[in-house]
């Protein structure tokens, strides 16, 4: 009853560098999501994918990329971080349909120094 | 523009105490509404929804929400709370008439159960 597997669980990056944040999912979910959570601010999503093969922004897409590799994977990018990316980032799932409620993975806690 | 409030930043609340934590919300359609509890650590986790019907939901652990749509409210709610309920909540709405992934989380509320 793994759900949704985020990794890493932590990492510290230098400002400029780069790195993927890897999620997957077992519960076959059409909809995958990524959203950052900072002090104050509640969820971002950050980008969506919507089905195999979509990938859509949210709210907050400035500095960040995604793929959608297959019906279980969804990863999100930094291509060059910076310290205004230091967040707890959470990648969720969801069934087809709007009414269900997402489930999420445990969190990757980034900081940029 | 869809939006959700939650006006308290924590909830203290002696245990064996009813408990309610406040979410009001602002949609152009009909809502639907959901509550997730976060433990220290962890991700967020599915309580409750509202999409239709009784304005009354129960969720998992006891939980229960009433939708009001006169004062744009579903409020969470438990008749005795114990320590273990201590935690953050988030309230979420999502538009249906909006788009399809656009779901809006409020700002947490940090509920703590004094023994």
């Amino acid at each position: 009853n793994a759900g949704v597997t985020q990794t890493p669980k932590f990492q510290v990056l230098k400002t400029g560098q780069s790195m993927t944040l890897q999620c997957a999912q077992d519960m076959n979910h059409n909809s995958m999501y990524w959203y950052r959570q900072d002090p104050g601010m509640g969820l971002r999503l950050i980008y969506y994918s919507a089905s195999e093969g979509t990938t859509d922004k949210g709210e907050v897409p400035n500095g960040y990329n995604v793929s959608r590799l297959n019906k279980r994977e969804f990863s999100l990018r930094l291509e060059s971080a910076a310290p205004s990316q230091t967040s707890v980032y959470f990648c969720a799932s969801r069934a087809g349909t709007a009414n269900y409620g997402y489930t999420f993975g445990s969190g990757t806690r980034l900081t940029v120094v | 523009a869809q939006s959700v409030a939650q006006p308290e930043d924590q909830v203290n609340v002696a245990e064996g105490n009813p408990l309610t934590v406040k979410c009001t919300y602002s949609v152009s359609g009909n809502p639907y509404l959901f509550w997730y509890v976060q433990y220290p650590n962890r991700g967020l986790q599915f309580l409750l929804k509202y999409i239709t019907g009784d304005n009354l939901v129960k969720g998992s652990y006891g939980f229960e929400a009433e939708f009001n749509k006169s004062q744009t409210s579903f409020h969470l709610k438990k008749p005795s709370a114990l320590v273990s309920d201590s935690a953050l909540y988030f309230c979420a709405v999502r538009d249906p008439s909006g788009g399809y992934q656009k779901v809006t989380f409020g700002t947490g509320t940090k509920l703590q159960v004094i023994p």
